[in-house]
């Protein structure tokens, strides 16, 4: 059972390149997540999928745009890619609706933007 | 105010010893809480749900003050492998998750 599978682990990108990281999930969840984590910071949210077919903002959006492909997969862009994204990103799953809703992560994606 | 705030730490105790962490949250209308552990540079994995009535889990233990706006997790006879950060989460009326940035745990001998 794998869970929460992120891809790439590991990518270093230049100023101004872009990429997609990949997530995918196989518990059947509604939601998905996508999330960068700083030192100091936290876990901020980046966009959010409540269910097939919708996507939302959260805290920290501008720079990123994501697709819910499909009940499975929720990937995350970085159209012109900047130093300040520079983080590790971790992507989550969880069952949905408001209460009791744990939430399943990945083992992340460390990303460097020289 | 931040809407979920946790004392970073480092929490520094002895092997053996009871520790407790708190967590405070700014909105009222908050649903649903957990507490999750996070090892160096891995992701996040759900500890424990925090339910009204309180709960219990072997060694560990938490609560939730809904009339002062917090919760707790207390960690009794520490290990050296507790040592981790310990996040906090919370949902509120939307179908996501808010994190505080974590309380860092070490345990030694």
């Amino acid at each position: 059972n794998a869970g929460v599978t992120q891809t790439p682990k590991f990518q270093v990108l230049k100023t101004g390149q872009s990429m997609t990281l990949q997530c995918a999930q196989d518990m059947n969840h509604n939601s998905m997540y996508w999330y960068r984590q700083d030192p100091g910071m936290g876990l901020r949210l980046i966009y959010y999928s409540a269910s097939e077919g919708t996507t939302d903002k959260g805290e920290v959006p501008n720079g990123y745009n994501v697709s819910r492909l499909n009940k499975r997969e929720f990937s995350l862009r970085l159209e012109s890619a900047a130093p300040s994204q520079t983080s590790v990103y971790f992507c989550a799953s969880s069952e949905g609706g408001i209460r009791n809703q744990p939430q399943h992560f990945g083992d992340g994606t460390r990303l460097s933007i020289l | 105010r931040k809407e979920v705030e946790q004392d970073p730490g480092p929490f520094n105790v002895p092997e053996g010893a009871t520790v407790a962490f708190n967590c405070t949250y700014s909105n009222s209308a908050s649903q649903s809480f957990f507490w999750y552990r996070q090892d160096c540079r891995k992701e996040p994995k759900l500890l424990m749900s925090v339910y009204s009535s309180g709960n219990e889990d072997g060694r560990f233990t938490a609560q939730l003050n809904r009339a002062s706006q917090y919760i707790s997790l207390l960690i009794r006879d520490s290990k050296l492998s507790d040592s981790a950060t310990y996040l906090c989460g919370l949902t509120g009326t939307a179908s996501k998750l808010t994190f505080g940035t974590g309380t860092r745990l070490q345990v030694t001998l």
